[in-house]
């Protein structure tokens, strides 16, 4: 089956720090990659949607200079939160979108990250 | 403004009895719709995937239905264990490449022996 794969898995961090999320899809191939947080008991949020060899597309409100995306193969995506602060402590999980099967999306485990 | 609304946030039934989740939307119009299990601390895990132009999906214990004339679906587990106790997402996708799901809040469902 399709699986999706985040590094790290939990991370904490001092403020100011920049952190780097791998999202990788191991056995398809993704032209889409999407990035949501995640606050405890609340839905997943969409922060951006990340299309290989292109820029991303931020939602509004999701500041594009502080959460960079890269998205620079068909199997990888990275999302570094830059000078993160304790308010940008939240789950973040990965989805990616197999190229050959338009509608179901897969998600990668999560990356809890605390800022202190 | 689009919005997705999961019947309740926690629903608990006893073993072995259907478990029956709602997911309804407003102001959407949605080429599929999907449901995830979701545990703590885990990503989303994909589960069925119902078209627009279907009314009924089946896989295992798990049954899904989609009515658009409603705006509504209902997620069934039916011989429920208590291993199916987990949050049950709801999402609509619009089916164009690229295009990201809307996630509803979910449903924790809890099922005791």
């Amino acid at each position: 089956g399709a699986v999706v794969s985040q590094h790290p898995s939990r991370v904490i961090c001092k403020s100011g720090t920049s952190v780097k999320i791998e999202c990788r899809s191991l056995d398809f191939q993704a032209t889409t990659m999407f990035w949501y947080r995640q606050f405890p008991k609340k839905s997943l949020m969409l922060m951006a949607t990340s299309n290989e060899g292109s820029k991303a597309t931020y939602e509004q409100g999701v500041e594009k200079d502080k959460f960079l995306i890269n998205h620079a193969s068909l199997t990888l995506s990275t999302l570094t939160v830059t000078s993160a602060h304790p308010e940008d402590s939240s789950f973040y999980i990965c989805s990616a979108r197999d190229r050959d099967l338009a509608s179901e999306q897969y998600f990668g485990p999560g990356t809890r990250l605390t800022v202190t | 403004s689009q919005k997705i609304e999961q019947n309740s946030e926690a629903l608990n039934i006893q073993e072995g009895k259907t478990a029956t989740l709602t997911c309804n939307y407003t102001n959407y119009s949605p080429a599929y719709l999907q449901w995830y299990r979701q545990d703590p601390g885990r990503g989303p895990v994909f589960l069925l995937l119902i078209r627009e132009n279907e009314k009924e999906k089946r896989k295992e214990r798990l049954k899904v239905t989609f009515d658009t004339t409603l705006k509504q679906s209902l997620f069934h587990i039916t011989a429920s264990q208590p291993a199916d106790s987990a949050t049950y997402l709801c999402a609509l996708g619009r089916g164009q490449a690229g295009t990201a799901l809307i996630f509803g809040k979910g449903t924790t469902l809890s099922v005791s022996s």
